[in-house]
């Protein structure tokens, strides 16, 4: 099956420093790609939709300013938050379109102190 | 509107127990996609089932099955004689492949299963 790579696994980071999280698609080429975002205990919401060489498409209610999402090449999307603060503390997860199915990431855990 | 409902917050069973966890959806298309997915603590998804809304059939695999029914709007997914390692959040989520294709999930079932 498609294997996709998220760097880094966990991070921790200061209140009001930026967060770089990288998606990477490792032997398939992802058009679309997906961010989500999982609070303890809870399900996975969907936060935007990355399509590769245009901007992102952000769903109601997500910051396109604080979460900003750069889909560069076929294999590469990265998550930047900025100006982190604790209730950003999360598990992202994302996840590359290929064929009607979606291959997901093993998750990056940021905790902002 | 799409949505995907899982009522089942949390199961406890025994070992070798079976169990069926539910899901209900509500779309307005007529092709979608529906699918199964497994979170362990460690937090990777892993990817169980997908099924298209026109393959209405029953599937098996291994301890896992799954029963589709449209009419009833309902993909229940079932682990027969249930394990330690069964142990895990299980999510079902629904795409409308000419629509977004995004996937909406529900919200899992934890399913926990004691020796």
């Amino acid at each position: 099956g498609a294997v996709v790579s998220q760097h880094p696994s966990w991070v921790i980071c200061k209140s009001g420093t930026s967060v770089k999280i990288e998606c990477r698609s490792l032997d398939f080429q992802a058009t679309t790609m997906f961010w989500y975002r999982q609070f303890p205990k809870q399900s996975l919401m969907l936060m935007a939709t990355s399509n590769e060489g245009s901007k992102a498409t952000y769903e109601q209610g997500v910051e396109k300013d604080k979460f900003l999402i750069n889909h560069a090449s076929l294999t590469l999307s990265t998550l930047t938050v900025t100006s982190a603060h604790p209730e950003d503390s999360s598990f992202y997860i994302c996840s590359g379109d290929s064929s009607y199915e979606q291959y997901f990431g093993p998750g990056t855990r940021l905790t902002v102190t | 509107a799409q949505k995907v409902t899982q009522a089942q917050t949390e199961i406890s069973v025994v070992e070798k127990e079976d169990v069926t966890l539910d899901c209900v959806y509500e779309t307005r298309d007529t092709t979608y996609y529906l699918f199964w997915y497994k979170q362990p603590p460690s937090g990777e998804l892993v990817f169980l089932i997908r099924r298209n809304s026109f393959d209405e059939q029953n599937e098996i695999s291994g301890r896992y099955s799954w029963n589709f029914q449209k009419s009833t709007s309902s993909f229940n997914f079932t682990i027969t004689a249930s394990q330690v390692v069964d142990s895990a959040v299980y999510f079902c989520a629904l795409s409308e492949p000419y629509n977004t294709d995004k996937l909406i999930f529900g919200t899992g079932t934890r399913l926990q299963v004691f020796p």
